[in-house]
């Protein structure tokens, strides 16, 4: 059984572009979410996706958006990006809620230059 | 949310039992206690979890208090392999979110 798959490994993007990450969840798991890991904040929730609709929302700016398609796969998109963006972005895969585990991607690390 | 509280590091001899102490002190009756570790910033991996009762896998097992106010993850015999951070994290179990605290730095040494 695949693992969650997160494209691209590695991106180097300029201050003011935008971004987008794509998440593709393992097989059968309808719920994606998505965190920010940095040296100063640590691990930070973003926000969940459950068949196509947000059902959470973490404390970021609007800049940040996702969305989730028909098939489970999600994206991620940041606009106008900052500096204090460059982080390792993980998407984490789930059957449900309740007694499940999330099983984690490898992740998308970001630079902004 | 409730909030957990973990020993920032804590060394382990290869071979032996590491016994990682998690504090959830406010936890509610629909939050479960779920154990990760993350490898040199890989995506974290997950290990256990567990509501009242302790549990038991392949990888660790997950004690939990009665009070269910602490809990601790036991790694049966720690190999270097295991050096990672450790998180305690406290989820709803109405939701897929979770929030990381600060982990635990494990140290296992030959």
């Amino acid at each position: 059984k695949a693992g969650v798959t997160q494209t691209p490994r590695y991106l180097i993007k300029t201050r003011g572009q935008q971004v987008t990450l794509s998440c593709s969840p393992i097989s059968g798991h309808r719920s994606v979410s998505w965190y920010q890991q940095t040296p100063g904040q640590g691990l930070q929730f973003l926000f969940e996706y459950f068949s196509e609709t947000q059902r959470n929302k973490g404390n970021f700016p609007g800049r940040f958006s996702g969305r989730q398609f028909s098939n489970s796969r999600s994206e991620m998109n940041v606009s106008t990006l900052e500096l204090g963006d460059s982080a390792l972005y993980l998407c984490a895969s789930s059957f449900n809620t309740g007694n499940t585990e999330a099983f984690f991607g490898q992740g998308t690390r970001l630079t902004v230059v | 949310d409730a909030k957990t509280t973990q020993p920032p590091s804590m060394d382990c001899a290869e071979g032996r039992a590491a016994n990682l102490p998690c504090n959830h002190s406010t936890i509610s009756g629909n939050e479960y206690v779920y154990w990760y570790r993350q490898i040199h910033s890989q995506g974290p991996q997950y290990i256990i979890h567990g509501l009242k009762n302790n549990e038991t896998n392949e990888m660790a097992s997950l004690i939990i208090t009665e009070d269910r106010k602490s809990s601790t993850l036991i790694l049966p015999h720690a190999t270097l392999r295991d050096t990672a951070v450790y998180y305690c994290i406290v989820r709803d179990g109405n939701f897929n979110k979770f929030y990381f605290g600060s982990g635990t730095k494990l140290n296992v040494k030959p």
